[in-house]
């Protein structure tokens, strides 16, 4: 299942709404993660299951969709959330993730 | 608390090999499945191979069979990548990552990865 992320790069501001994109080539039904990825870090789960905030994820950060088409929404751009993000589907083998959307400071 | 860290990367000529580590602490390693996944350049982040709690199944990605191999000692809270037949498009950063429960094959823990290059 290939995972086509947009747009590639998103340049806002802080505090700023940011709404990124997944689009699965066949339906991945509610089996959808996003991570994010900081230079130098290692990457992090925030949302699973389409929706749920994996433990110590702020509320800012929300999953939706459903099938084929799946959106990560950060409500209000922080200065730790200018980082890549990723999706993950885990419906089917082999297990695959999107191209990435980073989110850098306007 | 809950950790992984990578060890075994470095500089390898094209073909030869190298086996990659991942020790686990802070949970019951055995209870969990395991995955390694690397970043590519350019590309973003790769699934590489999954193994089961116990090892009993192992899948992988299509682009690393018969060269990758995944594996684990219980015993020893630790996971394994065994790479053959390294290539150049084989450089980057490799991640052990813990799966959130049994079956459910997302990744809850990462390390922070180690480096590997493929260099003559």
């Amino acid at each position: 299942i290939v995972l086509t992320q947009s747009p590639g790069t998103l340049s806002l501001s802080p505090g700023e709404g940011a709404t990124l994109s997944c689009r699965a080539s066949q339906s991945v039904r509610s089996n959808l993660a996003w991570y994010q990825r900081k230079p130098g870090q290692a990457p992090r789960l925030l949302i699973y299951d389409v929706f749920n905030r994996a433990t110590g994820v702020p509320a800012r950060f929300s999953g939706s969709g459903s099938g084929t088409e799946f959106t990560l929404t950060i409500s209000s751009l922080q200065s730790e959330d200018f980082a890549v993000y990723y999706c993950q589907q885990y419906n089917n083998w082999p297990l695959t993730f999107g191209g990435g959307t980073k989110v850098e400071i306007k | 608390q809950v950790q992984l860290v990578e060890s075994g990367g470095g500089v390898v000529q094209p073909g030869g090999s190298l086996r990659l580590s991942c020790a686990a602490s802070g949970f019951t390693f055995s209870s969990y499945g395991m995955h390694w996944v690397r970043l590519a350049p350019g590309k973003g982040l790769e699934w590489v191979a999954f193994i089961q709690y116990d090892g009993s199944n192992k899948y992988y990605a299509d682009h690393v069979k018969g060269r990758f191999t995944i594996s684990r000692d219980n015993s020893k809270n630790t996971l394994y990548l065994q790479i053959n037949s390294l290539r150049p498009e084989d450089t980057t950063v490799y991640y052990c990552a813990k799966d959130l429960d049994y079956g459910r094959l997302f990744m809850d823990v990462w390390g922070k990865g180690t480096t590997v290059t493929v260099s003559s």
